[in-house]
């Protein structure tokens, strides 16, 4: 059974703040995702990652940064919060011997409030 | 780059009826079309999917259809109980060339019992 988890599922911080999302998977999967989810917007793509440091933009990068130093771990950087990135933040692993079908899996969310 | 869109936004059913949700997409590359269901407080998760190659696929109450040449496709829920009521989000991919899902903006499907 797939297992993605988020670090947190609720976190309340301060404009300019540095704030860091973690999402682990347990099932070796090559390919992670960050994807924003507001109402009315469905899930949008913020970064996406490949392989162990690999990492490409996706839809809406701008005031996010990603790492990726291990095949497990993929972590979503927020330089300097603002109240815009209010959201729920969810993460997804596949794996890359399933391109003929692009099954994600997602954890359970991560809701931050940025006041 | 492709775009999705769904709709409707909303949809409220009495129990027992169907529901069908639709969904458009501008790439013509794209063939592989998945559907999750998100419950309110949880995950979403992948209930159907369907490749290019085919034009229906079935799994018990729900249904998918792939029209290629209009690049639409619709999910189809029969006999609807409470437990369908979720959000529903439809995707798209390219997946002969890459790994990124493209999702519709969801419909929150509301099943009244």
């Amino acid at each position: 059974d797939v297992k993605v988890t988020q670090s947190s599922r609720y976190l309340v911080k301060r404009t300019g703040e540095k704030v860091f999302l973690e999402c682990v998977q347990d099932m070796d999967h090559e390919n992670m995702f960050w994807y924003r989810q507001d109402p009315g917007l469905g899930l949008r793509l913020i970064y996406f990652s490949y392989d162990v440091k690999m990492k490409e933009k996706g839809d809406i990068p701008e005031g996010y940064s990603v790492s990726r130093e291990k095949k497990e771990r993929f972590s979503l950087i927020l330089e300097s919060a603002s109240t815009n990135q209010t959201s729920m933040y969810l993460c997804a692993s596949s794996p890359a011997e399933n391109l003929a079908k692009n099954i994600q899996y997602f954890g359970a969310g991560t809701r931050l409030s940025v006041l | 780059g492709e775009n999705v869109e769904q709709h409707p936004s909303t949809l409220s059913v009495q129990e027992g009826d169907s529901a069908v949700i639709k969904c458009t997409y501008s790439d013509s590359a794209s063939n592989y079309f998945p559907w999750y269901k998100q419950e309110l407080g949880k995950r979403p998760q992948l209930i159907i999917d369907i490749r290019s190659n085919v034009g229906e696929k079935k799994d018990q109450r729900i249904a998918v259809t792939l029209n290629k040449t209009a690049k639409h496709f619709s999910l189809h829920i029969t006999e609807t109980q409470p437990e369908d009521s979720a959000v529903y989000f439809c995707a798209a991919s390219n997946a002969d060339s890459s790994y990124k899902l493209i999702f519709g903006s969801g419909t929150r499907l509301l099943v009244r019992p």
